[in-house]
């Protein structure tokens, strides 16, 4: 059973607009995630990351927003821009254990 | 600062063969974490080492084995390989295992067993 979901296996956006990413968790005792970027050939790369005292961190044209009670995240990327296709991982970790990641959503910003 | 290394990067074996895949972390990087990431499933974790100890272990099957050297560089082992075992085999490191800490990856080592 996986306890990090992210359900749409791809997302396509145009330039300019705004990419939502969503991750679904089942574990309550995570209180840390992270997003990764991934391009092909390449490790994945850290993005942002959302402890679970907050429910909203960003940095620059990226946004985390955490959901605590629905169990929900999501990053908003704004505006897409063509270099952010990729395959974004969504991961999650509880104290004193190992990250679980999500199975990935690849993101396609067409020009 | 160099980044993660791993050694092959591209590797092709036949079921029932064993293979031996490095890494090398960044340099003042005491622990190595090992992920298995296949279509549809993401990464999945393997095993973590820290100071030549493995620290944490995910749920595969003991054909898949693990070791850190002393200059934290680590290896894995997968032994009487299976079709199953065609995945792409990333290591992260990171100055301090525990989960708050951020992991830089490798490129990875592409596995195909036929």
């Amino acid at each position: 059973d996986q306890q990090v979901k992210q359900n749409s296996p791809s997302l396509s956006v145009q330039e300019g607009r705004i990419s939502i990413l969503n991750c679904d968790y089942t574990n309550s005792m995570f209180d840390y995630f992270l997003w990764y970027k991934k391009y092909p050939a390449e490790g994945p790369t850290f993005l942002i990351s959302i402890s679970s005292i907050k429910d909203k961190n960003e940095d620059g044209r990226f946004t985390v927003f955490l959901n605590k009670s629905a169990k929900h995240l999501s990053l908003h990327i704004v505006p897409s821009q063509p270099g952010d296709s990729a395959v974004y991982f969504c991961a999650a970790s509880a104290r004193g254990q190992n990250f679980v990641f999500g199975p990935g959503t690849r993101l396609s910003v067409l020009p | 600062k160099a980044g993660v290394t791993q050694t092959p990067r591209y590797l092709i074996k036949t079921r029932g063969q064993q293979v031996t895949l490095s890494c090398s972390p960044i340099s003042g990087h005491r622990s190595v974490s090992w992920y298995q990431q296949t279509p549809g499933q993401g990464l999945q974790f393997l095993f973590e080492y820290f100071s030549e100890t493995q620290r944490n272990k995910g749920n595969f099957p003991g054909r898949f084995s693990g070791r850190q050297f002393s200059n934290s560089r680590s290896e894995m082992n997968v032994s009487t390989l299976e079709l199953g075992d065609s995945a792409l085999y990333l290591c992260a490191s990171s100055l301090i295992p525990g989960a708050y800490n951020e992991q830089f990856f490798g490129p990875g080592t592409r596995l195909t067993v036929l």
